[in-house]
Formats: C-alpha cells, sequence, structure tokens
C-alpha cells in the first residue's frame, strides 16, 4: 500500500498570502495525484488531478507541482473561501486508493 | 447535472451489517468510462478509500476491509450499494458515494452529499 504524507497537519495563513502544502509519497506515484477541498459539513471537492490539472471551476490561483515523490499544492492568494482542510491522493497503483491525513488550513 | 445521493439507516447496532445505496441521476452506472466508489471519514478525522466497482460487476477493495465489505451495482435502478458487516463503534463514520474513472485517471470527480452512520447500540 503507498502511504501519503501530509505536512503541515495545520498552516495558518493571512488572508491573501500564499499557501503551500505538501504531500509526499512512500514510493513512485508518477504524477498520478489528486488534491480535494474540503469544507465543514462539505463532501471533499477535485481540486487537481494528475498532478497539475485543475479540475472545472477551479480558480487560477490553485496550482499543483512535483518533485519525485514529493507534490506540493500552492494557493497563491488566499481568500476567505480558501480556508478548508485539503487532502492529497494517490491512484498510480491501486487498490487501495490512499489519502494523506490532510493539512488544515486556518486564518492567521 | 451529475447528482448522487447516498442513503440508508443512520444507525446500526454493533455487530450487524451496515447497508447503504447511492442513487445516480444525471449519469448511468451502466457507462463503460466510470467506477463508482464509497469512501468513508470517521468524525473529526481523515479520509478512507473502502472499494468501487464497474459497471461489469467487478470490485475492487481496501485490503484492510476486504473481509468485511460487498459493493454491487444495479444498473436497472441506476443505483449501487455497499454492505459492511460486523460493525464496530471504529465504523462510526459520514459515508460518501463518489464516482471516478478507471485505471491509472482514478481521481474522485464527483461525491454525493454523505450520510453519517453511527454504531452503537
Amino acid at each position: 500500500e503507498i502511504v501519503m504524507t501530509q505536512s503541515p497537519a495545520t498552516l495558518s495563513v493571512y488572508p491573501g498570502e500564499r499557501a503551500t502544502l505538501s504531500c509526499r509519497a512512500s514510493q513512485s506515484v508518477s504524477s498520478n495525484l489528486a488534491w480535494y477541498q474540503q469544507k465543514p459539513g462539505q463532501a471533499p471537492r477535485l481540486l487537481i488531478y494528475g498532478a497539475f490539472t485543475r479540475a472545472t471551476g477551479v480558480p487560477a490561483r490553485f496550482s499543483g507541482s512535483r518533485s519525485g515523490t514529493e507534490f506540493t499544492l500552492t494557493i497563491s492568494s488566499l481568500q476567505s473561501e480558501d480556508f478548508a482542510v485539503y487532502y492529497c491522493q494517490q491512484y498510480s497503483n491501486w487498490p487501495p486508493l490512499t489519502f494523506g491525513g490532510g493539512t488544515k488550513v486556518e486564518i492567521k | 447535472q451529475l447528482q448522487l445521493q447516498e442513503s440508508g439507516p443512520g444507525l446500526v447496532k454493533p455487530s450487524e451489517t451496515l447497508s447503504l445505496t447511492c442513487t445516480v441521476s444525471g449519469a448511468s452506472t451502466s457507462s463503460s468510462d466510470y467506477y463508482w466508489g464509497w469512501i468513508r471519514q470517521p468524525p473529526g478525522k481523515g479520509l478512507q478509500w473502502i472499494g468501487s466497482i464497474y459497471y461489469t460487476g467487478s470490485t475492487f477493495y481496501n485490503p484492510s476491509l476486504k473481509s468485511r465489505v460487498t459493493v454491487s451495482v444495479d444498473t436497472s435502478k441506476n443505483q449501487f450499494s455497499l454492505k459492511l458487516g460486523s460493525v464496530t463503534a471504529a465504523d462510526t463514520a459520514v459515508y460518501y458515494c463518489a464516482r471516478h474513472p478507471g485505471g491509472i485517471a482514478a481521481a474522485l470527480v464527483n461525491w454525493g452529499q454523505g450520510t453519517l452512520v453511527t454504531v452503537s447500540s
């Protein structure tokens, strides 16, 4: 099973600032990685797939990158609606599909 | 527009079987383009994939739950279902149904709103 590790667990950011979230895979997943945003009481929403590609309707301030088994989600200028929990998920080698433990982005 | 709606009992007794159904509208469970899956989230915790099914009936399960899980599809009703046996309090969670492509494209594109299932006597 591929283990996904996200850091930090909590990220405190001022509105308008840049947020950088990390996700590391225990082995190569190529670029078969997705990012999700989850707000309280809501289902997760797909933001990024294929490590880099924004899903339909996702603002351009969200971007994904990859370096080996390290993945990054960057939010260029945090808006009030971006404060949420973010999860990464690999789909390179499944079953099982596996998620990281999540990063909570909170207002500083 | 695609909609996924979970339904089923919100309370299940320990040792019994949890049963949920996901009703799909705006898409067909007999499509060859997608898989239909279940994911759960214990209160205050992260996401765990339970299993997925293809329209042919082929199933894929999380090894950690495989001995207790059955996912099935009823294309005539455009629904798919989850059964989880021998439940304990650790199975208390919000259960989501979702749609995803297969193979190396299996990002969970569409999600239901989720339903909370509590395991308690």
